[in-house]
């Protein structure tokens, strides 16, 4: 069985920093693309990275180029989100999931909230 | 960048079915995914490469294209299918990744 566990979000400063993490199990890591999605209270669906297996291919979203940084360590199975210069819309739940052939997200974990406020 | 519209809601009598649309310029050359949230929980994948159907999602749902225009069909409405629905491409552009913003399906 697939499972995605994102952790490490909380509430932080704007203009702070927090990486969150994804821990991967049931199915064969290394092989997946994988990506980082929010939503922020009450609306709808945002992608914000995604990389491939081999961390060769990497894509980030215009809300977060040069702020963001995606990484992963495939010999712990755990997909990463470095997040610097937060601003308060930034504020969301985190995804990270699972990118397949078509470019779909098959597979996604619970979410982790990340609040921005002073 | 490309877009998708989606209505901010549909309604359908349990038992009916509800159609659920995604506009968006030349979609039908592009793989389009559907995306099912229920309230406080994590999107499933319902639909994906225009009309397939991801492992344990019941044939209630189904996927098509035509014209400009994506749609998730949803036959039999049951109660449990309350949700926002939310359709996606992936885009050769510098913002590869779009979602519609969503639909929200309420059952009478």
């Amino acid at each position: 069985e697939v499972q995605l566990v994102e952790s490490g979000g909380s509430l932080v400063r704007p203009g702070g920093s927090l990486r969150l993490s994804c821990a991967a199990s049931g199915f064969t890591f290394n092989h997946n693309a994988m990506a980082w999605l929010r939503q922020a209270p009450g609306k709808g669906l945002e992608w914000i990275s995604a990389i491939s297996g081999g961390s060769d291919t990497v894509y980030y979203a215009d809300s977060v180029k040069g702020r963001f940084t995606i990484s992963r360590d495939n010999s712990k199975n755990t997909l990463y989100l470095q997040m610097n210069s937060l601003r308060t819309e930034d504020t969301a739940t985190y995804y990270c999931s699972t990118l397949n052939t078509w470019f779909e997200f098959d597979f996604w974990g619970r979410g982790t909230l990340v609040t921005v406020s002073s | 960048s490309f877009v998708l519209t989606q209505p901010p809601s549909v309604s359908a009598a349990p038992g009916r079915t509800a159609r659920i649309p995604c506009a968006g310029n030349d979609i039908a050359t592009k793989s389009v995914h559907w995306y099912q949230q229920r309230p406080g929980q994590a999107p499933v994948l319902v639909s994906y490469y225009d009309r397939d159907r991801p492992s344990g999602i019941p044939d209630r749902f189904s996927g098509s294209i035509s014209g400009n225009t994506a749609t998730l069909t949803i036959t039999r409405v049951e109660a449990g299918d309350e949700a926002d629905y939310y359709c996606q491409v992936w885009d050769s552009s510098s913002n590869p990744v779009v979602f519609g913003g969503g639909t929200k399906l309420t059952v009478l």
